[in-house]
């Protein structure tokens, strides 16, 4: 089945350190976002990118950035991590109609 | 800045009973509204979705409600069951701005108690 996937599926890191996240899809979407989760703040959008030359900021981008390396790869980093960077990490990616967004099993990052 | 607002944060029901959640989205623009129900440890899946051009959707025990006016939407769920226990998350999106941004609500989680 087309899926998306995401690596690792948990992370412990320490404050300072830089870290990358990866989310791939095989449902030939062109669209794909990155999301964070944290306890009673729902879901929050880092970036979002509609191909690979494109890609733009969502409502929390500060501290972290992006790759859309090919159609089904997106990236996110953390140039250095903190603490407050503790949270689930999402990955989604969704058709030209943008009727409906599939998300991937979710990252676990925990920076010390 | 956009904003979607959802109550309550966490809801207890008896097995068999119905369950209301409510959204109220502040970007008029807003023409696409899809629920999300997040079962632990689990990614969140669509359970259902209304366009700005119909104020009702059924689906089996679930539906949605939209009033455009007052900018709100809801989501019902009759009989519940054990396997409703989630978090269910609304959002709000303009499909015409080519986008396809959804702003979330903070999520209700749904306990129903056997």
């Amino acid at each position: 089945d087309a899926d998306v996937t995401q690596t690792p599926r948990n992370r412990i890191t320490k404050t300072g350190k830089r870290i990358m996240l990866e989310c791939s899809q095989t449902k030939g979407h062109d669209r794909m976002y990155w999301y964070r989760q944290d306890p009673g703040l729902g879901l929050r959008l880092i970036y979002y990118s509609f191909d690979v030359k494109d890609i733009n900021k969502g409502e929390i981008s500060d501290g972290y950035s992006v790759s859309r390396q090919a159609q089904a790869k997106f990236s996110l980093s953390l140039e250095s991590a903190i603490p407050n960077q503790t949270a689930l990490y999402f990955c989604a990616t969704s058709d030209s109609r943008g009727n409906e967004q599939f998300f991937g099993p979710g990252t676990r990052l925990t920076v010390l | 800045g956009e904003n979607v607002e959802q109550h309550p944060s966490t809801l207890s029901v008896q097995e068999g009973d119905s369950a209301v959640i409510k959204c109220t989205y502040s970007d008029s623009a807003s023409n696409y509204f899809p629920w999300y129900k997040q079962e632990l440890g689990k990614r969140p899946q669509l359970i259902i979705d209304i366009r700005s051009n119909v104020g009702e959707k059924k689906d089996q025990r679930i539906a949605v409600t939209l009033n455009k006016t007052a900018k709100h939407f809801s989501l019902h769920i009759t009989e519940t069951q054990p396997e409703d226990s989630a978090v269910y998350f609304c959002a709000a999106s303009n499909l015409n701005s080519g986008t396809y941004k959804y702003i979330f609500g903070t999520g209700t989680r749904l306990k129903v108690l056997a």
